[in-house]
């Protein structure tokens, strides 16, 4: 069965600053996505930032990018010049590429608070 | 395009009641999926279903939990008798059929009391 784990459950930036958040993810497929969702204060699960495993390229979108190191199994997040509104609970998730829809696996999630 | 609709956002019963939480999926997508989520934890799947099937149901608990998305209307997550470890936020998520992104609706926080 695949797993997702966010050994961090908790971290803190200084507003304007960089901040990396890690995930490790157990699979023995070749072909799957890698996701972040952000869940605000508002528990509304917001897509971030997705990545193919097929491509060698890291995804990146405006302040947000990632570190996908596929032999390792890692995907960490990079959030540059953090903003107040960076402040959210971080969940990483994987699912397979079977050609259709599959079912996302989380992980427990990440406190990130933002320091003015 | 509206996005996922749930409704309610908070429901409240007592041990024993039954919930029913609704699913409205993006428009275009055929593909609903529940995600329940505990406190403290990160969500986890229950049920995948497109229209009039259930393709996924490995995450959905053995009694008491049902779930449909009929040819017309919301999709509907039904839980009978609740009890207090029922409480939790109710996610539902929507996607095309050949993308991969799941799309989430605001969530229904069940409280039971």
């Amino acid at each position: 069965a695949q797993t997702v784990t966010q050994s961090q459950p908790e971290m803190s930036v200084q507003e304007a600053e960089t901040v990396t958040l890690s995930c490790t993810y157990d699979t023995s497929e070749s072909d799957y996505y890698l996701f972040w969702y952000k869940q605000p204060p508002s528990r509304q699960m917001i897509l971030v930032i997705r990545q193919e495993a097929y491509k060698q390229q890291n995804a990146t979108e405006n302040r947000f990018s990632v570190n996908f190191q596929k032999a390792a199994k890692s995907f960490s997040l990079k959030i540059s010049d953090s903003q107040l509104g960076d402040a959210a609970m971080y969940f990483c998730a994987y699912t397979r590429n079977q050609g259709g829809s599959e079912k996302l696996v989380f992980g427990k999630g990440m406190k990130l608070t933002v320091n003015p | 395009n509206a996005g996922v609709m749930q409704n309610p956002r908070h429901l409240v019963r007592r041990r024993g009641q039954e919930a029913r939480l609704r699913c409205s999926p993006m428009k275009g997508h055929s593909h609903v999926y529940w995600y329940r989520q505990l406190p403290e934890e990160g969500l986890k799947f229950m049920v995948y279903l497109q229209k009039e099937n259930i393709i996924d149901e490995s995450g959905m608990p053995k009694e008491r939990f049902s779930a449909e998305f009929p040819k017309e209307g919301p999709s509907i997550l039904r839980i009978q008798q609740v009890v207090r470890g029922d409480s939790a936020a109710y996610f539902c998520a929507s996607s095309r059929l050949t993308v991969s992104e799941q799309y989430f609706g605001p969530g229904t926080r069940l409280t039971v009391t």
